[in-house]
């Protein structure tokens, strides 16, 4: 069953801090996170591990609540390159290999 | 990560046609799948392509439309056959390297049915 993200879509101002999330109706053993921009392939960012730890890279860091089964996605001071459609993706038992995509967070960064 | 590359890139063909992509990694992996995307829509799971056996589809592709080969570890083609206008996508295969779960994503190939 396909994960459903919120928000749809979001504007921001260069600097600013993004929120994105993204849930699931079944148990999950890991989310996976992906950005695409305009014409261009999904590039990995992520991914998060049921009993792993939050990850993190420079600005861009997520969670994952298990018992929620709920990830989030946090871009603080937002630069003008994070600008995309934000995918989460998710694997719903190890093993399982293949991955179901949420419906996608525009996010668009303005100067 | 892996270094993916398709071909063609985009291409426009008449309906009833049959189109033939191909996927190249520059390692050696297990899992190899195929995906198709809308224009702006999120990504559908076509088939999972392991090396050595049957492509396992999932629930609304079948292998006589979209038929798969995967004669190595390093290759894969997805051909989409008898087109129509609604096959019109952006198809995209991804690898999953040994010992971790990420997906790696080719450039996708842009199909115009006319």
């Amino acid at each position: 069953q396909q994960p459903v993200q919120s928000p749809q879509a979001v504007i921001l101002r260069e600097g600013e801090d993004a929120v994105i999330n993204c849930s699931s109706s079944k148990a999950l053993y890991s989310v996976h996170w992906y950005r695409q921009k305009h014409g261009e392939a999904p590039v990995f960012l992520m991914i998060l591990l049921k009993g792993g730890e939050q990850k993190g890279h420079e600005k861009i860091s997520a969670s994952f609540n298990e018992k929620k089964q709920q990830s989030s996605l946090y871009l603080t001071a937002s630069q003008l390159s994070y600008s995309g459609t934000y995918f989460c993706g998710t694997m719903g038992f190890q093993g399982a290999q293949k991955l179901v995509f949420g419906q996608g967070t525009r996010l668009t960064i303005n100067p | 990560s892996a270094v993916i590359s398709q071909k063609p890139s985009r291409d426009i063909c008449q309906r009833g046609t049959s189109l033939t992509i191909q996927c190249q990694v520059d390692s050696q992996v297990t899992m190899m799948f195929w995906y198709r995307q809308q224009p702006g829509q999120s990504l559908t799971l076509i088939a999972t392509a392991n090396q050595g056996s049957e492509a396992t589809y999932e629930s609304g592709f079948v292998i006589d439309k979209f038929p798969i080969s995967r004669p190595n570890l390093t290759f894969s083609t997805l051909t989409v056959s008898n087109m129509s206008p609604e096959d019109s996508s952006i198809y995209l295969c991804s690898v999953q390297l040994a010992g971790g779960y990420e997906q790696y994503f080719g450039p996708g190939t842009r199909l115009t049915v006319t």
